[in-house]
């Protein structure tokens, strides 16, 4: 059973649109967070939350707004999408700010055309 | 900020062979060095950690060691099998933080 739940696992995007990235974990864990992976930067860091407060931004952008409507819920809402934004997006949990280890998501491949 | 590297980018062995994979960091305020495995097209999986209050932990086919004073880790694989080919990745985090670095990643693979 998958303990991350990440959804879409796929999407196409066009230039300019908005999509919206959901993560749910049903690991009982306090923290969570987004990275993103492309070919440009491999593993990148982008947000955490804990119980439900964003903790650290790593993120540019303000095109890019987590969004906690549950302790075991971070969704991830991306806007005015452009091609560079293309990459597969991974959340993660941990039981507690790093003192433990991330368990992550399958991700979700996103393309913007 | 935290910064970390790792060298090789990719390696290519044979079944049966050892690998080594280094990683550094420039933090000195980071106190807990996870690994993690990625498999094509899969999740990214913990394998293995050290505090920063350790030189050197063991599990299975993983030796992993550390060096406080120059900020260095590797990751030694033995007996390497087809089903280890995956990217490795080494991270990095601070006591209090809730941010963890990764480096850029080993492709390995490793050939039957």
């Amino acid at each position: 059973d998958p303990k991350i739940i990440q959804k879409p696992k796929y999407l196409v995007a066009v230039t300019g649109s908005e999509k919206i990235l959901i993560c749910e974990q049903y690991l009982g864990h306090n923290a969570m967070y987004w990275y993103r992976q492309s070919a440009k930067k491999p593993l990148e860091f982008m947000f955490s939350y804990s119980y439900q407060k964003l903790m650290d931004n790593q993120t540019a952008s303000s095109r890019f707004q987590p969004q906690s409507s549950k302790k075991n819920h971070l969704d991830l809402q991306i806007t005015a999408l452009k091609p560079d934004d293309s990459a597969t997006y991974f959340c993660a949990s941990s039981q507690a700010r790093n003192t433990g280890q991330l368990y992550f998501g399958e991700g979700s491949k996103l393309t913007v055309l | 900020g935290e910064q970390v590297e790792q060298l090789p980018s990719s390696l290519i062995v044979q079944e049966g062979a050892s690998v080594l994979i280094n990683c550094s960091y420039t933090d000195s305020a980071s106190v807990y060095f996870p690994w993690y495995k990625q498999e094509p097209g899969k999740r990214l999986q913990f394998i293995i950690d050290i505090r920063s209050n350790m030189e050197r932990k063991q599990t299975q086919r993983l030796t992993l060691l550390f060096d406080k004073k120059t900020k260095h880790l590797s990751l030694h694989i033995t007996a390497t099998q087809p089903g280890d080919s995956a990217i490795y990745f080494c991270s990095a985090a601070r006591t209090g933080g809730y941010k963890v670095v990764f480096g850029s990643g080993t492709r390995l693979l490793v050939s039957p």
